[in-house]
């Protein structure tokens, strides 16, 4: 059980085109999901938390109108990598909380990023 | 700022022998730790977790200690395999959000 899906699993894409990538939990409702950036050989950095049916709220220095996060359902949170560029190239990471507690995560296996 | 740190970022252990990783957490009012494993283009794995009103807790082959004291936290791996080769991250939690530490490369060699 707790199992997190992301899609895409990887994806190339032209500067300045935008790219969506979506995580689903599978045999959980989910009511808070996380989406992480994770750049070669660093930690995983915390982007923003996506709450089901209200705006995503972001961590500093994280631009709200290029990274858009949408959580439409208990199941599905998407973010949204606007007019994308070559700095924006990482291994992207979703993780969702369950309906039983605020603390375990359960991540998914991320999307790697590359723009050209 | 909060911040969680690694000592070393990169271990080098015989296969057999016990592992161990160290981290640093800065802020006292986290409430929770856990370490995971993350396996190079991989999402993170679970390995342990703690509260802090715990000084231990121990699974299969691992065994995680907590020093709230000097704010620290390690991992400890009991015959370490090639397949425990990958990179761990300790990571703490007191809003619910998880705050990463820097990670640590275990390298396990034959």
């Amino acid at each position: 059980g707790a199992v997190v899906s992301q899609h895409p699993s990887w994806v190339i894409c032209k500067s300045g085109t935008s790219v969506k990538i979506e995580c689903r939990s599978l045999d959980f409702q989910a009511t808070t999901m996380f989406w992480y950036r994770q750049f070669p050989k660093q930690s995983l950095m915390l982007m923003a938390t996506s709450n089901e049916g209200s705006k995503a709220t972001y961590e500093q220095g994280v631009e709200k109108d290029k990274f858009l996060i949408n959580h439409a359902s208990l199941t599905l949170s998407t973010l949204t990598v606007t007019s994308a560029h070559p700095e924006d190239s990482s291994f992207y990471i979703c993780s969702a909380h369950g309906t039983s507690g605020i603390d375990e995560q359960f991540f998914g296996p991320g999307t790697r990023l590359t723009v050209l | 700022g909060e911040s969680v740190g690694l000592h070393l970022p990169t271990l080098s252990v015989q296969e057999g022998d016990n592992s161990i990783i160290n981290c640093a957490y800065s802020n006292s009012a986290s409430d929770y730790f856990i370490w995971y494993k993350q396996e190079s283009g991989k999402g993170p794995q679970f390995i342990i977790d703690i509260r802090s009103n715990m000084d231990k807790r121990q699974g299969q082959r691992v065994t995680v200690l907590l020093n709230k004291t000097v704010k620290h936290l390690s991992l400890q791996i009991a015959a370490t395999q090639p397949g425990d080769s990958a990179v761990y991250f300790c990571a703490e939690s007191n809003t619910g959000k998880l705050i990463f530490g820097q990670g640590t490369t275990l390298q396990v060699k034959p």
